[in-house]
């Protein structure tokens, strides 16, 4: 079964600086992978993804993720953190689940805090 | 506003209750797909929903049902609920069904007192 994993429950980091969410991820075959955020009583937002192609991704407001492959690993980063980036993030992957039809399984997610 | 709309935005009930959750698709979606958010669980996949049928099945409860009627909305149907129900569902909604190019509502939060 294709699955992600976030090691980290929460992350902190001060503004300016710059901030990784790690996710890694197990999958049979060629992941496709996810990253979307979620704000306070909000849903999920897409950031970026992977599909093929080079192994730097880059996103929406400013976010970007590395895909390495060796070490199955798909962190978010962004080089100077804001205030308003503080979030929930997830990772996702795509799996198959029969009958044509494919869905996202998302890792348990990362509380980034950006601190002032 | 991401075009998938879910009502009611909160919702609390009794234990033992029934409630319908509803949501409507982005205009030109024909997946539909609900997930529940737990704290200790996370973001867990329901089911799945193309142009009226049922594609997929994920970690959904014999007490939960759900359908998607030939206007495209769909509706979750949770009986008998128990606490540990209470939780965030989202739907979400994609143009075909590889898993691609999800929107996601802004959700319903249950709580089960």
């Amino acid at each position: 079964a294709q699955s992600v994993a976030q090691p980290e429950d929460q992350v902190n980091v001060a503004e300016g600086n710059p901030l990784t969410v790690k996710c890694t991820y197990s999958v049979s075959g060629n992941p496709y992978l996810f990253w979307y955020v979620q704000y306070p009583n909000r849903g999920l937002q897409f950031l970026l993804k992977y599909i093929t192609g080079d192994n730097l991704v880059k996103g929406s407001y400013g976010f970007e993720a590395e895909f390495n492959k060796s070490q199955t690993s798909f962190h978010l980063k962004k080089p100077s953190a804001l205030v308003s980036d503080s979030a929930l993030y997830f990772c996702a992957v795509i799996s198959w689940s029969g009958a044509g039809s494919y869905q996202l399984t998302f890792g348990k997610g990362t509380k980034l805090s950006v601190i002032p | 506003d991401s075009g998938v709309t879910q009502t009611p935005k909160h919702l609390i009930t009794a234990t033992g209750q029934r409630v319908t959750l509803r949501c409507s698709p982005r205009s030109g979606d024909l997946s539909v797909y609900w997930y529940q958010q737990s704290l200790d669980q996370g973001l867990q996949f329901l089911i799945q929903y193309y142009n009226g049928e049922e594609r997929a099945k994920g970690n959904i409860l014999e007490r939960f049902s759900a359908q998607q009627f030939p206007d495209l909305h769909s509706e979750l149907n949770l009986s008998s609920l128990e606490l540990g129900d209470s939780a965030l569902y989202f739907c979400a909604s994609s143009e075909g069904t590889g898993g691609y190019g999800y929107t996601f509502g802004s959700g319903t939060r249950l709580t089960v007192v």
